[in-house]
This record gives C-alpha cells, sequence and structure tokens, in this order.
C-alpha cells in the first residue's frame, strides 16, 4: 500500500524557516517524481514544486521560487521542503504527492504568523 | 502560462447527471494530459479521471472525463449522482514548455440535493 506521511509543520513567525519532510512507502521512491502542493485554508490546490527521480531537475512556482528548496533523499525514502524568507501568504496545509499525483499524504499545516 | 478556469460551483439532484468544465486559456488542451481530484471536507485530494478520460481502479464508471478541442476544455461528468459525491472537484494539466509546471484549476464545489 502507498503511503506519503508529511510532518514538520509547525507555527512560524514572518521571515522565519522550516523543513517540511514526506516519508514514503509502499513503492519504489527513486523511481517517481515527486511534488509538493498546497491549499490555503478555504482556499484551492496550489502547485509548489517537484523534484526528478534523481534530484537532478527541480521545478518551483513563481510565488517560492528563491525562497523554497525541494530535496529528497532516496536512501531514506523521503522528500523535504526547506522554505525559508516565509510569508504570511505561506500559511497553508502542505501535500507531498507521487508522480502523477496519484498518491497524496494528508498533508502538514504551516503557519505563518507574527 | 497559462490558466485552467472552473466555474466556483454547480448543484444537482441525486440521480441526476452534472457537467464541471475546465477551460483552458492559452494553448490547445489536447497537448498536455488533464486530471480531475475530487477533495471531500477535511480530506486529500484523490485522483478520479487521469490522462483527459481514465479512471483509476477503485473509481465507479460513473465518472467520466472527456476533451473538447473546440471550445479548448475539458470536462468531468458524473452521472447518477449520489450525496457523496459533494465535494470540490479540480483540474489539473501540465505545461512542458513554460513555467510553472504544474496548473491547477480554482475548483468546483459540487452540491448535491
Amino acid at each position: 500500500e502507498v503511503q506519503l506521511v508529511e510532518s514538520g509543520g509547525v507555527v512560524v513567525q514572518p521571515g522565519g524557516s522550516l523543513r517540511l519532510s514526506c516519508a514514503a512507502s509502499g513503492f519504489t521512491f527513486d523511481d517517481y517524481t515527486m511534488h509538493w502542493v498546497r491549499q490555503a485554508p478555504g482556499k484551492g490546490l496550489e502547485w509548489v514544486s517537484l523534484i526528478s527521480w534523481d534530484g537532478g531537475s527541480t521545478y518551483y512556482a513563481d510565488s517560492v521560487k528563491g525562497r523554497f528548496t525541494i530535496s529528497r533523499d532516496n536512501s531514506k525514502n523521503s522528500l523535504y521542503l526547506q522554505m525559508n524568507s516565509l510569508r504570511t501568504e505561506d500559511t497553508a496545509l502542505y501535500y507531498c504527492a507521487k508522480d502523477m499525483m496519484d498518491y497524496w499524504g494528508q498533508g502538514t499545516l504551516v503557519t505563518v504568523s507574527s | 502560462n497559462f490558466m485552467l478556469t472552473q466555474p466556483h460551483s454547480v448543484s444537482e439532484s441525486p440521480g441526476k447527471t452534472v457537467t464541471i468544465s475546465c477551460t483552458r486559456s492559452s494553448g490547445s488542451i489536447a497537448s498536455n494530459y488533464v486530471q480531475w481530484y475530487q477533495q471531500r471536507p477535511g480530506s486529500a485530494p484523490t485522483t478520479v479521471i487521469y490522462e483527459d478520460n481514465q479512471r483509476p481502479s477503485g473509481v465507479p464508471d460513473r465518472f467520466s472525463g472527456s476533451i473538447d478541442s473546440s471550445s479548448n476544455s475539458a470536462s468531468l461528468t458524473i452521472s447518477g449522482l449520489k450525496t457523496e459525491d459533494e465535494a470540490d472537484y479540480y483540474c489539473q494539466s501540465y505545461d512542458s514548455s513554460n513555467h510553472p509546471y504544474v496548473v491547477f484549476g480554482g475548483g468546483t464545489k459540487l452540491t448535491v440535493l
């Protein structure tokens, strides 16, 4: 059974940093592209970033480019999102999703507030 | 860049059929696959249609997807509506030539009443 479990979401002050993690199981992790997608409270889905199977290619939404960094450790079946210079508008539930977004985690909540 | 535009909300009665549209603002709707996700309150999204018209295992055949090049749009059709179909639905596609790479529609709230 495919499982994606996000962690690391907390309350952080504007300008702060945070690293989210996503633990994957039930599939061959290093065969697949992975994504981060977020959803602000009461709003729609917003794609954040993706990383290729080997970490060699990464892409970002304009809203986070230069502030967020996606990475992965295939030896640990884990996906990460390093979030710097956080803004109030980054407040959202952050999901990791596999490849064609056929599987999603349950999300981890990031709240940016003073 | 392109946008995917969905109606904000639709409503229909149980047993009826509803269609949710997703219109691509520029470039051909046929140039990249379209996916559809269902999101019930408090839950993560799940795929109901992938690659324009394919249903994942476990998704009932009441759900179907299509694309229409003349209107440059994709559609999700749900027949025999059930109250459990009440949810938010999102279309999604890819832009392999420009940024951002993954594009979501704004979502449609389906009410079954």
